[in-house]
């Protein structure tokens, strides 16, 4: 079936190290692709996107690479903080107003 | 910024009781989303409203129903509580045309 989904559930990176969290992808329809962060006890919180007719996109630290070749999504945390220290989903929407459809996340876990 | 509320942020409730969980949006967003999470299953759609008393049906709507009287509010109703309705309620809102949704802080609901 089609899904969104991670391929690893928990990372642990040293601080200052570059952390990359991936996500595998089945609907090649979708055309927008969004990072959440969702740190404890709160709700998730937008990160970066990234439309389909892109393949690169840079934000402050963060760098989302979309290989739709090969339905791989990921993101990118430059010099990694204990702040980062967090669950990242990603999500994908397909056409038309619909809803995202989450992948089931990543635990980020930074090592001082 | 947008901001969405949610009324409880913690709430037990015994089995069989009808519970109501209240969700607002001050960005005067067309659509509005409830998710429930759950450890290693991520975000599931329970049910999604395009407008004022309109409703879709998500992936897991069983044993839930929902109300949307004002564009602001969209309550989520567990009309006889199970004990595997235990999980972290997530709402969100977008407007339409776009892809983003915003979060609710999340209300973490135990039935006993």
């Amino acid at each position: 079936g089609e899904s969104v989904g991670l391929h690893l559930p928990t990372l642990s990176v040293q601080e200052g190290d570059n952390s990359i969290i991936n996500c595998a992808y089945s609907n090649s329809a979708s055309d927008y692709f969004i990072w959440y962060k969702q740190e404890s006890g709160k709700g998730p919180q937008f990160i970066i996107d990234i439309r389909s007719n892109m393949d690169k996109r840079q934000g402050q630290r963060v760098t989302v690479l979309l290989n739709k070749t090969v339905k791989h999504l990921s993101l990118q945390i430059a010099a990694t903080q204990p702040g980062d220290s967090a669950v990242y989903f990603c999500a994908e929407a397909r056409t038309g107003n619909t809803p995202l459809v989450f992948g089931k996340g990543t635990r980020l876990s930074v090592i001082a | 910024d947008v901001k969405v509320t949610q009324s409880s942020r913690y709430l037990v409730k015994r089995t069989g009781e009808k519970v109501f969980l209240e969700c607002v949006q001050d960005m005067d967003h067309e659509n509005m989303f409830w998710y429930r999470q759950d450890p290693g299953l991520g975000l599931r759609l329970i049910y999604f409203s395009y407008d004022v008393k309109m409703k879709e049906k998500g992936d897991i709507p069983e044993g839930y129903s929902v109300s949307r009287e004002k564009k602001e509010r969209f309550s989520l109703i567990l009309e006889s509580a199970s004990t595997n309705q235990t999980s972290m309620y997530l709402c969100a809102s977008r407007s339409s045309g776009t892809y983003e949704q915003y979060f609710g802080p999340g209300t973490r609901l135990t039935v006993t």
